[in-house]
């Protein structure tokens, strides 16, 4: 059962416009949401992060937004630029016990961006 | 570089088979994490050890084992392997065991024969 959904394995978009990236959770424990980036041949890294008490998140170009009521979070790039090729893993935090919090990831999405 | 380094980037080796899997962490990182990537699936949380204490399970198999040493390293070892066992395995670390980002490693391929 998979508890992170990210729909759309890949997208597509201009230079310069903005590229949204969806990503759907089914499990109300999730607390504190993450975006890594990956390119190939390397580790995901880290982008930004929202806590479930916020709606939104901002870092440069990178904004996240969360609808808590929808389960859903979106990532949101403006202006996507040919680097910014890669996957985009969403990732969900729970609590699995103590102090610890374990992370469940979706599938990704390849996102190009065509100069 | 994220800091987090691991050791083989590939390994190829036969059905039945044992291998370990070695990780870095961080300079400072005390928790360590495993994942697995296999074909066309997202990371699949395995393992968590902190300061050398296992702190939290995934769905990691019976066959799979992990441990902490005192230098903060980690390994995964994963015996009798079989075909499905081929995938990506990825390490991450961070400061402690809170809402904090994880850090990952470039991974281990590991391609069973």
């Amino acid at each position: 059962d998979q508890q992170v959904k990210q729909n759309s394995p890949s997208l597509s978009v201009q230079e310069g416009r903005i590229s949204i990236l969806n990503c759907d959770y089914t499990n109300s424990m999730f607390d504190y949401f993450l975006w890594y980036k990956k390119y190939p041949a390397e580790g995901p890294t880290f982008l930004i992060s929202i806590s479930s008490i916020k709606d939104k998140n901002e870092d440069g170009r990178f904004t996240v937004f969360l609808n808590k009521s929808a389960k859903h979070l979106s990532l949101h790039i403006v202006p996507s630029q040919p680097g910014d090729s890669a996957v985009y893993f969403c990732a969900a935090s729970e609590k699995s016990g103590g102090s610890n919090y374990k992370l469940t990831f979706g599938k990704g999405t390849l996102l190009t961006v065509n100069p | 570089d994220s800091g987090v380094t691991q050791t083989p980037k590939h390994l190829i080796t036969a059905t039945g088979q044992r291998v370990t899997l070695r990780c870095s962490p961080r300079s400072g990182d005390l928790s360590v994490y495993w994942y697995q990537q296999s074909l066309d699936q997202g990371l699949q949380f395995l393992i968590q050890y902190y300061n050398g204490e296992e702190r939290a399970k995934g769905n990691i198999l019976e066959r799979f084992s992990a441990q902490q040493f005192p230098d903060l390293h980690s390994e995964l070892n994963l015996s009798s392997l079989e075909l499905g066992d081929s995938a990506l395995y990825f390490c991450a670390s961070s400061a402690g065991t809170g809402h904090q980002p994880q850090h990952f490693g470039d991974g281990t391929r590991l391609s069973i024969l």
